[in-house]
């Protein structure tokens, strides 16, 4: 079993539509979670941190949920532009300089 | 400010043959890594470095090589090109990546023949 998993997808929905994306991660001393999203043939780049309370960056929420070992993200009002592969991340401080990847879920939105 | 500036943007070589993929960074970061990205197989770290002058290996380190002299270069070299390293290679630095996550290079897209 990989230490972070995410559902490959794809993930085809329409313009406005709302999308959730699961990342269950498997180690219980994972102690920072991020999502990042990556743009085809680009790089990765940082979208969020995640925090154990909740947060929100416009239309996009994040969340962790320690007792089920995994982090969520929501994407509301999807527009052409969010269409990406999202990837999640967990750090172990006790795993000094690595972290984990997911392999990412992609999403597609439509007109 | 460039951010984290990856070397060359694309590389053909033979196989046997050796080259280093260049990343500086310019925001005095710490903390510097080199994945590989290959289809179906996510991002894998090869090596990374916590500081000038430490290095430690990552998930698949073999075939390649790192020295971190500075705290702005991470170099990484590849000892003799087989096309199984045939992959899309990222740079990434970090503060304190715990808490502010990475950066990342734009990439070298690597095919070995």
């Amino acid at each position: 079993r990989k230490e972070v998993e995410q559902d490959p997808g794809p993930f085809n929905v329409p313009e406005g539509a709302t999308v959730a994306f699961n990342c269950t991660y498997s180690n219980s001393a994972s102690q920072s979670f991020f999502w990042y999203r990556q743009d085809c043939r680009k790089e990765p780049k940082l979208l969020m941190s995640v925090y154990s309370s909740g947060n929100e960056d416009g239309r996009f929420t994040a969340q962790l949920n320690r007792a089920s070992q995994y982090i969520s993200l929501l994407i509301r009002d999807s527009k052409l532009s969010d269409s990406a592969t999202y990837l999640c991340v967990v750090n172990r401080y006790t795993n000094a300089g690595k972290s984990t990847f997911g392999d990412g879920t992609t999403l597609t939105v439509k007109p | 400010n460039a951010g984290v500036t990856q070397t060359p943007k694309f590389q053909v070589l033979k196989t046997g043959q050796s080259m280093t993929l260049q990343c500086a960074q310019d925001m005095n970061h710490e903390y510097m890594s080199w994945y590989r990205q290959d289809p179906g197989m996510g991002l894998r770290l090869i090596h990374y470095s916590v500081g000038a002058g430490i290095t430690d290996q990552g998930e698949v380190p073999n075939g390649y090589n790192v020295s971190r002299s500075t705290t702005e270069d991470f170099p990484l070299r590849l000892l003799s090109a087989a096309p199984s390293q045939t992959s899309v290679y990222f740079c990434a630095s970090s503060r304190d990546r715990a808490s502010y996550g990475y950066t990342f290079g734009s990439g070298t897209r690597l095919t070995v023949v």
